[in-house]
């Protein structure tokens, strides 16, 4: 079975530049979560998908962050403008119902110049 | 609000031994999961082993079992046998089972394993 996966792995840009993350959870899995971790903390949710609804979105910063899950598969999360506390790797999950584990992909540590 | 405290930021260990890594929770919940997750250098979480706070038995999952006390709110994980390839972030995290409650991390502990 196909774990989540996620693109690009890496990215640097600068500031008040845009940047888009991809993730495509694992097949079958209704819920999709995004994740920001900064260096030395453990993972914060941003936003919370059921299907292709949000469901939590509270501590995202909507200003400049955005996130769409189109047909309820794979998710885009967006950064427009990124600023320098934006570098942190961004975490991609799925679980089949929202209170049940989460599987991981492998994170896109993004690095704002 | 749910919360979970990682108060070891690291923790050394030498190979064969055994090791907990501590987790203290909080929540008004009155159900709940607990879980453990690995991170290793390469950044992916790797899901360990889930604790139900209704569960009776403590969770076990190969050479990690979870250590549960709910009456101290504590969720401790011990690691038997320790290898080499343990050498990691450890987190701690949980979920309320009530409502869409998200799933909150602690700070996590990194393990390092000597041979």
């Amino acid at each position: 079975e196909a774990g989540v996966a996620q693109s690009p792995r890496y990215k640097i840009i600068e500031k008040r530049q845009s940047v888009a993350f991809w993730c495509n959870p694992i097949s079958g899995h209704a819920t999709l979560y995004w994740y920001q971790q900064i260096l030395g903390q453990g993972p914060k949710l941003l936003i919370q998908f059921q299907n292709n609804g949000v469901v939590d979105d509270s501590q995202l910063p909507k200003d400049r962050f955005s996130a769409e899950r189109l047909k309820g598969v794979d998710s885009t999360l967006k950064i427009q403008p990124a600023k320098l506390e934006d570098s942190a790797v961004y975490l991609c999950a799925s679980s089949l119902v929202r209170t049940d584990k989460q599987f991981f992909g492998p994170g896109t540590r993004l690095t704002v110049l | 609000a749910q919360k979970i405290t990682q108060t070891q930021p690291g923790m050394f260990v030498q190979e064969k031994e055994a090791v907990t890594l501590d987790c203290t929770y909080d929540t008004s919940d009155p159900s709940y999961g607990l879980f453990w997750y690995k991170q290793p250098s390469s950044g992916e979480m790797i899901f360990l082993i889930y604790q139900g706070s209704y569960d009776q038995q403590n969770a076990t999952e190969g050479r990690y079992s979870l250590n549960f006390q709910k009456a101290r709110k504590s969720a401790n994980l011990v690691i038997s046998a320790s290898q080499l390839g343990d050498s990691a972030m450890y987190f701690c995290a949980m979920t309320a089972r009530s409502g869409y409650s998200t799933l909150t991390f602690g700070k996590g502990t990194m393990l390092l394993v000597s041979p």
